[in-house]
């Protein structure tokens, strides 16, 4: 069984188009996590979420909504997409269990976005 | 503010070699993680080793090593006897939590190795 899912694995996508990304969790962690990884390779967190709650909120366009339906689901939304929004997007989950315990991340396999 | 350097940002070396991958944080923190992370040229980023900031004890896991310092606030992995399979962007991570909030993870530059046969 696969400890975090996303879905699709790739997505090729005109500008302007609207577009989802499905994370899946089957861990029983609290919290999950949205990173943008660019073709630098350079990883940034985007949102992080604690029982459906949204607690870290970087600096993102606001054409980038995640939801979570659940704590074992995190989505993220992209409106009006741009070129800039090519790169892979990793989902990750921690169990985050008390504020002087940090757990380690676990990470999907990714979702390769292209926008053309 | 956090920040994690990782200053390498490729490195070759020729199998069987031992590299090491260095890596420096910053952080306010006196509670705080650091991560390594495999990142494979099929793409999934593998964790490798999670760390607290009291345990400076140095870990050894089969070739792989890691050596926590805080005097110099580094936390460095030693790969020995490299193998080809070991070619990947590394990841150093730091997690702590600014403001005593929630966690949050700051991640390296990485740097990749390239085991040449």
């Amino acid at each position: 069984d696969t400890a975090v899912s996303q879905t699709p694995k790739y997505l090729v996508t005109q500008m302007g188009n609207d577009k989802s990304i499905k994370c899946e969790q089957n861990l029983g962690h609290d919290t999950m996590y949205w990173y943008k990884q660019d073709s630098k390779k350079f990883l940034k967190i985007m949102f992080s979420y604690n029982n459906k709650e949204l607690i870290i909120n970087e600096t993102v366009p606001n054409r980038f909504s995640p939801k979570s339906p659940d704590k074992a689901h995190l989505n993220l939304h992209i409106n009006s997409l741009e070129l800039g929004d090519s790169a892979v997007y990793f989902c990750a989950s921690s169990q985050d269990r008390a504020p002087l315990v940090t757990d380690t991340q676990y990470f999907g396999p990714g979702t390769r976005l292209t926008v053309l | 503010a956090q920040k994690v350097t990782q200053a390498q940002t490729e490195i070759s070396v020729v199998e069987k070699e031992d590299v090491t991958l260095d890596c420096v944080y910053e952080t306010r923190d006196t509670t705080y993680y650091l991560f390594w992370y495999k990142q494979p040229p099929s793409g999934e980023l593998v964790f490798l080793i999670r760390r607290n900031s009291f345990d400076e004890q140095n870990e050894i896991s089969g070739r792989y090593s890691w050596n926590f310092q805080k005097s110099t606030s580094s936390f460095n992995f030693t790969i020995t006897a490299s193998q080809v399979v070991d070619s990947a962007v590394y990841f150093c991570a730091l997690s702590d939590r600014p403001g005593g909030g929630y966690q949050k993870v700051t991640f390296g530059i990485g740097t990749k190795l390239q085991v040449i046969p």
